[in-house]
């Protein structure tokens, strides 16, 4: 079945450690999103990309770093700058022409230790 | 600035009637509508969608709804069955610079009870 992964489910993070969320998908979509949601908000666009080796920032990208190597793949680092990374981690890709529907993982909590 | 709006934290509806969502944007450059379910601790899933040259768009028990005078769509649907509550999104869409970027609203929290 196609789809979205994204690992590890539960992350947590010590003070001034960077940690990466794993997002890979193998539904063949060129755009890929990095979303972060916070209790009582809509979800809040921190990277995304539209191809291989290109991401432009969202609204929220302060703190965050990510990478576009492969098609599949868009990894995001949460870095010691980002001074309130508790949240849960929501990861979407979709096709990249025409307007189309978001498909998601099933999300990463991280939470400080 | 929010620019999509779910002005409705929670709703309760009995079952076996209509459920109606509510969503208010303020960007009239956005041209897809969109409505996601999600459980928690999952991902969204995405429910029914709808392109601003339209007014009404349905799937099985789910209909959305577009009032562009009014820049407000809503989701109904009919009949709700207890495996209906979950959190509702809407979501637009508006294709920027040449890439798609969505906003989302914060959410309904739609409770059917049995």
């Amino acid at each position: 079945d196609g789809g979205i992964t994204q690992s590890p489910k539960y992350l947590f993070r010590k003070e001034g450690q960077n940690v990466t969320l794993s997002c890979e998908q193998n539904l063949n979509h060129d755009a890929m999103y990095w979303y972060r949601q916070d209790p009582g908000q809509g979800l809040r666009l921190i990277y995304y990309s539209q191809i291989v080796n290109d991401f432009q920032k969202g609204d929220i990208a302060e703190g965050y770093s990510v990478s576009r190597e492969k098609k599949e793949s868009f990894p995001l680092t949460v870095t010691s700058a980002q001074k309130n990374p508790t949240a849960f981690y929501l990861c979407a890709s979709s096709r990249r022409t025409g307007n189309q529907p978001q498909h998601f993982g099933d999300g990463t909590r991280l939470s400080i230790l | 600035d929010q620019q999509v709006k779910q002005n409705s934290p929670s709703l309760s509806v009995q079952e076996g009637r209509i459920s109606i969502l509510n969503c208010d944007y303020t960007n009239s450059m956005f041209d897809y509508f969109l409505w996601y379910k999600k459980y928690p601790a999952e991902g969204p899933t995405f429910l029914i969608s709808i392109s601003s040259i339209k007014d009404k768009n349905e799937d099985g028990r789910f209909t959305v709804f577009l009032n562009k005078s009014a820049k407000h769509l809503s989701l109904h649907i009919v009949p709700s069955q207890p495996g209906d509550s979950a959190v509702y999104f809407c979501a637009a869409s508006l294709l920027t610079s040449g890439t798609y970027k969505y906003i989302f609203g914060t959410g309904t929290r739609l409770k059917v009870l049995a």
